[in-house]
C-alpha cells in the first residue's frame, strides 16, 4: 500500500516562531491533503494540492507541492497558541479496489510555548 | 446543521463482548470511513464504504465488522476477535472518493474494563 513519511514527530517552539512539517513520499503522488487536529478533537480538513509545484496560502500558513509530487511542507508563520495541536498529510491509493483510500501520515505534534 | 454524529462518546468494552459504534451523517455523502487512532499515531483505516450496500477492508479490518444498509449510516463493530481494542475511533464521510476532503465526527473513545 501507499507509504508516507512524515516529520518531525514532535516540534516545541515558542510563540511568535515559524514552523514547518514535511511529508515524503516514495512513489509521485496525484495529490496531498493536509489536515489539523487540536487536542481532544478530530482531524479538520486544511488544504488540498494538486498541481506540481503548487503553493498556496491560508493566512499564516502556507502549504507547498513539490515538483516532482513526491513531497509537501506545511509552514506556518509567527506560530500562535491557537495553532497547537496535531498536522497530518494524507496521501491516497490509486486504482483497483483501493481507490478512495487514503493514508495518513503519523503526523507532528506541535506545541506552541507562550 | 449537517455533519457526523458518533455515539457513544465513552464506552467500555468487557472480556469476550462486541460492541458497536454508531455513525451517522447528514450531509447526503456516499463514502464514509471508519479510521482507529492510537496516541501519537496517524490514523489507520479499519473499514471504507463507497455505496451502500458495499464496503472494503481498510488496512486492519481485523476484529471488526461494518454495514451499511442506509445511505446516512455506517456502525462499526468491535468484536471479542480484537485483542487491543482501546483506542479512538473517528468516523468519516466525502461527498465522493476522489481527491475530495473527508469530514470527521467528533470520535468514539473504547476502553476495556
Amino acid at each position: 500500500g501507499q507509504q508516507v513519511m512524515q516529520i518531525p514527530q514532535y516540534q516545541h517552539v515558542q510563540e511568535g516562531e515559524d514552523f514547518t512539517t514535511y511529508c515524503n513520499s516514495s512513489t509521485t503522488l496525484s495529490n496531498i491533503q493536509w489536515y489539523k487536529q487540536r487536542p481532544g478533537g478530530h482531524p479538520v480538513f486544511l488544504i488540498q494540492l494538486v498541481k506540481s509545484g503548487e503553493v498556496k496560502k491560508q493566512k499564516r500558513l502556507t502549504f507547498q507541492f513539490g515538483e516532482a509530487k513526491k513531497n509537501s511542507s506545511l509552514h506556518i508563520t509567527a506560530t500562535q497558541t491557537t495553532d497547537v495541536g496535531t498536522y497530518f498529510c494524507a496521501v491516497p491509493n490509486a486504482g483497483g479496489t483501493s481507490y478512495g483510500k487514503l493514508t495518513f501520515g503519523q503526523g507532528t505534534i506541535l506545541t506552541v510555548h507562550p | 446543521d449537517g455533519g457526523i454524529t458518533q455515539s457513544p462518546k465513552y464506552l467500555f468494552r468487557k472480556e469476550g463482548q462486541n460492541v458497536t459504534l454508531s455513525c451517522e451523517q447528514n450531509l447526503n455523502h456516499d463514502a464514509m470511513y471508519w479510521y482507529r487512532q492510537d496516541p501519537g499515531q496517524g490514523l489507520r483505516l479499519i473499514y471504507y464504504s463507497q455505496i451502500v450496500n458495499d464496503f472494503q477492508k481498510g488496512d486492519i479490518a481485523e476484529g471488526y465488522s461494518v454495514s451499511r444498509e442506509k445511505k446516512e449510516s455506517f456502525p462499526l463493530t468491535v468484536t471479542s476477535a480484537q485483542k487491543n481494542p482501546t483506542a479512538f475511533y473517528l468516523c468519516a464521510s466525502s461527498i465522493g472518493w476522489d481527491r475530495v476532503a473527508q469530514h470527521f465526527g467528533d470520535g468514539t473513545r473504547l476502553s476495556i474494563l
